[in-house]
């Protein structure tokens, strides 16, 4: 069953620590992305990757970090830096021009 | 700067009469166009896309046309269902090394019964 898993699928975070949102696919894509979604808003990129042990910073990427040090992961470490992490958080991975996306994690700062 | 932009954020249509969800793009370069729903706390999911050298493209009840002179495309649902009620999100992308899609900010599209 091919797909892109995203976990967990509720976090809760203090202000100030660091926080680590997984995203696992399996349909044997290249690229991997990185979205984050606020009301109102469309999906911003944050990181994206075209191949293991590299990838790009997108229009956000302030207060993020990434690793893709397999081509199946691609997790996502929300740092202190980032000033208003509060959002819904998606992963998705491409072949050609189509992004298949997971089923989100949704990140609260408590 | 929106490069892709959905100026409706929210559109209501009756149950069996035609939705049409319209993007509008500033970027020229971009030449690939996809549509995606998305139901509330679940990613998006691919719905319909065309690329730059067509202007019409159908797929049962859905229908993306593109106006490359007008940077324009939109999304008909004929005829519109209650499950069709969800966000949907323009997108676009652009040839090169890594196909991210810009998104525009999303219509949420409500079929009342």
């Amino acid at each position: 069953d091919g797909g892109i898993t995203q976990s967990p699928k509720y976090l809760f975070r203090k202000e100030g620590q660091n926080v680590t949102l997984s995203c696992e696919q399996n349909l044997n894509h290249d690229a991997m992305y990185w979205y984050r979604q606020d009301p109102g808003q469309g999906l911003r990129l944050i990181y994206y990757s075209q191949i293991v042990n590299d990838f790009q910073k997108g229009d956000i990427a302030e207060g993020y970090s990434v690793s893709r040090e397999k081509k199946e992961s691609f997790p996502l470490t929300v740092t202190s830096a980032q000033k208003n992490p509060t959002a819904f958080y998606l992963c998705a991975s491409s072949i050609e021009s189509e992004a298949f996306f997971g089923q989100g994690t949704r990140l609260t700062v408590v | 700067d929106q490069q892709v932009k959905q100026n409706s954020p929210s559109l209501s249509v009756q149950e069996g009469r035609i939705s049409i969800l319209n993007c509008d793009y500033t970027n020229s370069m971009f030449d690939y166009f996809l549509w995606y729903k998305k139901y509330p706390a679940e990613g998006p999911t691919f719905l319909i896309s065309i690329s730059s050298i067509k202007d019409k493209n159908e797929d049962g009840r859905f229908t993306v046309f593109l106006n490359k002179s007008a940077k324009h495309l939109s999304l008909h649902i004929v005829p519109s269902q209650p499950g069709d009620s969800a966000v949907y999100f323009c997108a676009a992308s652009r040839a090169g090394s890594a196909r991210q899609l810009t998104f525009g900010s999303g219509t949420q599209l409500t079929v009342l019964p």
